[in-house]
């Protein structure tokens, strides 16, 4: 089973549409979980960190369900400019430092 | 707002060659690491760093491999011979103390081995 499952999409929504993607993760002992996006061919970006309570931010919201091991990100109100790859990441337990990444949703919006 | 740097953006080589790719990382950061990520694959740990020393190393960063930190803003990356498979986005990312996880990307140098 993969450490960190994602749907690869492509999504393709259009502008202004509300999608959602999901994660999932296979060690129940992880703790830290996180939204990155990439651009193509760019570096990833820290897009939010997702607590046990749930986040949001702006038009992002991120939950965390620890007893089905999945993270969401939901993109509300979607613009053309949040046609990227989101990546799923979350620590490796026994690890301060090291992360484990998911291969990532891609996400086109369309006009 | 403070980033990551990395030269060169590009890099060719031809296999057996050594490579040295630099990172200057965000001046308040006391972490740092290595990623690769080969053209359509996921992002996949290489090394951290923190207070001169390896903190971590993941499978792939064998002896072929070494970092450094050779003066107070930059941090190295250094191939020994390079291989055909060491083709790929070479990432460099820094974070603060108590956020190890919340980690700044560099813009990456592109190596391609021939």
């Amino acid at each position: 089973r993969k450490e960190v499952e994602q749907d690869p999409g492509p999504f393709n929504v259009p502008e202004g549409a509300t999608v959602a993607f999901n994660c999932t993760y296979s060690n129940s002992a992880s703790q830290s979980f996180f939204w990155y996006r990439q651009d193509c061919r760019k570096e990833p970006k820290l897009l939010m960190s997702v607590y046990s309570s749930g986040n949001e931010d702006g038009r992002f919201t991120a939950q965390l369900n620890r007893a089905s091991q999945y993270i969401s990100l939901l993109i509300r109100d979607s613009k053309l400019s949040d046609s990227a790859t989101y990546l799923c990441v979350v620590n490796m337990p026994d690890s301060n430092y090291q992360l484990i990444w998911g291969a990532g949703t891609k996400l086109i919006i369309k006009p | 707002e403070p980033e990551v740097t990395q030269t060169p953006s590009h890099q060719v080589t031809q296999m057996g060659q050594e490579v040295i790719l630099r990172c200057v990382p965000i001046s308040n950061h006391l972490y740092f690491y290595w990623y690769r990520q080969i053209l359509g694959q996921k992002v996949e740990f290489l090394v951290s760093f923190y207070n001169n020393e390896i903190s971590e190393k993941s499978e792939i960063f064998d002896d072929q491999f070494s970092v450094e930190r050779p003066d107070g803003s930059n941090f190295t990356l250094k191939i020994r011979s390079t291989k055909l498979e060491d083709s790929a986005m070479y990432f460099c990312a820094s974070s603060e103390v108590g956020r190890a996880y919340e980690q700044y990307f560099g813009p990456g140098t592109r190596l391609t081995v021939t």
